[in-house]
């Protein structure tokens, strides 16, 4: 099997405030984790690697204070956004490497649409 | 990962096979060709991926050229769910990252 949830699904909330949104791989353990941003009509943008167990490795231009990730098992990764603005508004995807597509496959969870207001 | 290139858009009546072609002139030995979908505010979905040799899989077929420069992803009997945006990607298993372009926009029309 191969399937990732993310939870919430969608979320508003007000500006300034912390979101959480968790990323599981529910039949499978996922020793890599990614975080990855969609803007509408845009492609997925990478964030960030997570290895459990270890911090994350964030692409250039992503803020890591900002953009919080904790992998700490290897079916649970989390990525808090600090101190939200409305430019954080996005579709949040994360995908876990895995699965019975092999050890190098990514399985992507269903996303999380922010809405910062 | 090398370079991939697709057309930005394709239809394909349903019932019929779609095929989706994909360009990787520069991929290297040791890079696989992966193909994903996604459907409107969704997550990508995993389709299929291949090496050297044509594979198959309940959802998909994928056709390699003998030189592995391009590649078509197929599917036999095309349904009004397989509307999406199908990306290819050339991805080598010692790069984490996968690199998604800007993919094929694929609508099915009743």
């Amino acid at each position: 099997g191969a399937v990732v949830s993310q939870h919430p699904s969608r979320v508003i909330c007000k500006s300034g405030t912390s979101v959480k949104i968790e990323c599981r791989s529910l039949d499978f353990q996922a020793t890599t984790m990614f975080w990855y941003r969609q803007f509408p009509k845009q492609s997925l943008m990478l964030m960030a690697t997570s290895n459990e167990g270890s911090k994350a490795t964030y692409e250039q231009g992503v803020e890591k204070d900002k953009f919080l990730i904790n992998h700490a098992s290897l079916t649970l990764s989390t990525l808090t956004v600090t101190s939200a603005h409305p430019e954080d508004s996005s579709f949040y995807i994360c995908s876990a490497r895995g699965g019975s597509g092999g050890a190098e496959t990514q399985y992507f969870g269903p996303g999380t649409r922010l809405l910062v207001l | 990962d090398a370079k991939t290139t697709q057309p930005t858009s394709m239809d394909c009546a349903e019932g019929r096979a779609a095929n989706l072609p994909c360009n990787h002139s520069t991929i290297s030995g040791n890079e696989y060709v992966y193909w994903y979908r996604q459907i409107h505010s969704q997550g990508p979905q995993y389709i299929i991926h291949g090496l050297k040799n044509n594979e198959t899989n309940e959802m998909a077929s994928l056709i390699i050229t003998e030189d592995r420069k391009s590649s078509t992803l197929i599917l036999p009997h095309a349904t009004l769910r397989d509307t999406a945006v199908y990306y290819c990607i050339a991805h080598n298993f010692g790069n984490e990252k996968l690199t998604f372009g800007t993919g094929t926009r694929l609508t099915i029309i009743p």
